[in-house]
Parts: C-alpha cells; sequence; structure tokens
C-alpha cells in the first residue's frame, strides 16, 4: 500500500474561518511533508516532520499551523487565510532521508483544492 | 545552491514515437534523483528514482531514465508515447550530503502532450 489520503478534497473558507487539513499514511514512514502548489507550478515545501517533530518550516506564516500527532497522521490547521494562499496543498510521506537509505522516495497524497473567498 | 532545471516547458511528440523530457540537476552531494507526472487534479505519482547503481533506470508504465554524470543530467524517456501518457512532469532531487533535510528540489515541470 502506497498511499497517502488526504480529506478533504476540496475547501473553500472565509477569511474569517479556521478549517483543518488531514492526512494519513499507513506505510510505516517517518517523515511527513506538507507542500503548497499553484496550477502549472512546482510544489513549494512547507514544513517538514521527522520522527514527529517539526524539522523544517520553510518560514511559513502564521497562519498555517502544523500537527502531527502520531506517526501516522499530519495536519494543517489554518486561520485567517487570504485569498492569495488558495492552491492545492500536498501532503507526502517518505522513509527517513539518513544516508544510504535507499527507498527515500515520497509518496503524495491527492491533495486539497483550497480556495479563500 | 542546489538546483533543477527542466528546459522544456511543454514537449509535443505523436502516438507511438519515442519521447524524452530533459532534466539537468545541480547539487553539492550525491543525487538522489526522482521523476514524478501529475494528471490535472491529482496530486503527483512517483515514476522512478535514481540512487545508486545502473545509469539507465526502470519506472512505472514503460518510462525510464538515463543518468549522465558528466553533463549532470536526468532524462525521463518512452520507446513509444501513449495518448494517456499527456500531463505535467516534473524532475526532482534531493540532495544527500551535508545538507541533507528530506526537501525534495523540483525543476519548473514540463508539460508533455501527446496527440494520436
Amino acid at each position: 500500500d502506497t498511499e497517502v489520503t488526504q480529506t478533504p478534497k476540496h475547501l473553500v473558507m472565509g477569511m474569517t474561518n479556521k478549517k483543518s487539513l488531514k492526512c494519513e499514511q499507513h506505510m510505516g514512514h517517518r517523515a511527513m511533508y506538507w507542500y503548497k502548489q499553484k496550477a502549472k507550478k512546482p510544489p513549494e515545501l512547507m514544513f517538514v516532520y521527522s520522527y514527529e517533530k517539526l524539522s523544517i518550516n520553510e518560514s511559513v506564516p502564521s497562519r498555517f499551523s502544523p500537527e502531527c500527532p502520531n506517526s501516522s497522521l499530519l495536519n494543517l490547521h489554518l486561520h485567517a487565510l487570504q485569498p492569495e494562499d488558495s492552491a492545492l496543498y500536498l501532503c507526502a510521506s517518505s522513509q527517513e532521508f539518513a544516508s544510504g537509505v535507499s527507498n527515500t522516495e515520497a509518496f503524495f497524497g491527492q491533495g486539497t483544492r483550497l480556495t479563500v473567498v | 545552491a542546489q538546483s533543477v532545471a527542466q528546459p522544456e516547458d511543454q514537449v509535443n511528440v505523436a502516438e507511438g514515437n519515442p519521447l524524452t523530457v530533459k532534466c539537468t540537476y545541480s547539487v553539492s552531494g550525491n543525487p538522489y534523483l526522482f521523476w514524478y507526472v501529475q494528471y490535472p487534479n491529482r496530486g503527483l505519482q512517483f515514476l522512478l528514482k535514481y540512487i545508486t547503481g545502473d545509469n539507465l533506470v526502470k519506472g512505472s508504465y514503460g518510462f525510464e531514465a538515463e543518468f549522465n554524470k558528466s553533463q549532470t543530467s536526468f532524462h525521463l524517456k518512452k520507446p513509444s508515447a501513449l495518448v494517456s501518457d499527456s500531463a505535467l512532469y516534473f524532475c526532482a532531487v534531493r540532495d544527500m550530503g551535508s545538507s541533507n533535510t528530506g526537501k525534495l528540489i523540483f525543476g519548473q515541470g514540463t508539460t508533455l502532450q501527446v496527440k494520436p
């Protein structure tokens, strides 16, 4: 099973709303990621969790708040977003990325299409 | 600085013909190279990777890629294109050297259009 499941698939929210994106994997991966992707552009890394600890925050605004409750789940809490935050949000997971690990490819979920109105 | 370049925004090929999607990279350590495909309104699907070993890597859906260290390239190829191969393709690299963070660095993407 190489599946990463994201919910919801689509989300429309107002600028004053609070919402959460959810991601789940059961591949035993210990690294999980949030990416943001605009149309026809490459994904942009937002956060990396390694062994349930936040290891990278790519200077993401505080209106995006990640959470990793356990090794299978990753959440992204959204609050007071702006229209320019509308994008496809992708979750991914991979084996740990230590040197020498060969199974290091990341598997992506289908994404959540977020529209901020 | 680590980077990946995909020099072509779009590649057009007729169904049944061979296809090549180009990728060059620049990293400080040993490169771990990947190709992903993205269909409209979908996530990225992993196609293949190069970690070490044979320079010709075979992947999903009949795709293969050739790693060329001297030219720092990792071009994606398929001997016979299908209309269903039409999608957005991303090359990516992970630097497994001292700056290893798990971060994937993506190229800008190449749209492949296969015409019947």
